[in-house]
């Protein structure tokens, strides 16, 4: 079956520090991996998208890497902004298929 | 500025009623999405338009349905035949529906039945 799972699924960091957010999927044939930032009451916004023969792209602060081998992602967060608190959402697409199979993200609360 | 344009934002509805949830965008974009958020889960994808006048069912079709008339335009009617419409709707488009066409999301619709 097809899925994206995240980890963990909250996350509270203070203001300045860094954090790392987990992506495990098991969707094939895989196309891409795509990082979503959604606000509360937003839509999602993009941060990166990776191909297979990506294995690692930032985006500023933001640092996505992907492991195509053990099927992991991971998106790391650099000297975090309280602006950073919001849900953060792995997507993966399948090759030849306009679907895609979204986690059900991690939400991040920076604090002061 | 280019972009999805959702409204309203919230909506209120009496069950037994259908009601009509707009999306337009400026983008130029052939593909358009329809996901349904609800807390703890993934977007799950109600229906899916690649061209004006077609449209496919996603996983979650049933009590909606949808028109693409304007390439510009795509509605999702939530239906009474839908057991439990309250959720966070969100439209999406990106340039021609491939795997590898980044989407663009609007700011949503929170519909709520009561």
């Amino acid at each position: 079956k097809n899925q994206v799972e995240q980890s963990p699924q909250s996350l509270i960091i203070l203001e300045g520090k860094n954090c790392t957010l987990q992506c495990n999927y098991t969707v094939s044939p895989f196309s891409n991996l795509r990082w979503y930032k959604q606000d509360t009451g937003r839509g999602p916004v993009s941060l990166t998208i990776m191909t297979f023969s990506e294995n690692t792209k930032s985006n500023g602060r933001y640092t996505a890497t992907l492991d195509a081998d053990t099927k992991q992602s991971s998106l790391h967060i650099t000297a975090s902004q309280l602006s950073d608190s919001a849900s953060y959402i792995c997507v993966v697409s399948q090759f030849s298929s306009y679907k895609l199979i979204f986690g059900s993200g991690t939400r991040l609360l920076v604090r002061p | 500025d280019g972009g999805i344009t959702q409204s309203p934002k919230y909506l209120f509805r009496k069950e037994g009623q259908n009601v009509t949830l707009s999306c337009e965008q400026n983008l130029n974009h052939d593909a358009m999405y329809w996901y349904r958020q609800d807390p703890g889960q993934g977007l799950r994808l109600i229906y899916y338009s690649q061209i004006v006048n077609d449209f496919q069912k996603g996983d979650i079709a049933e009590g909606y349905s949808v028109s693409r008339e304007k390439k510009e335009s795509f509605p999702l009617t939530v239906t009474s035949a839908q057991k439990n419409p309250t959720a966070f709707y969100l439209c999406a488009s990106s340039g021609d529906g491939t795997a590898n066409s980044p989407l663009h999301f609007g700011n949503g619709t929170r519909l709520t039945v009561t």
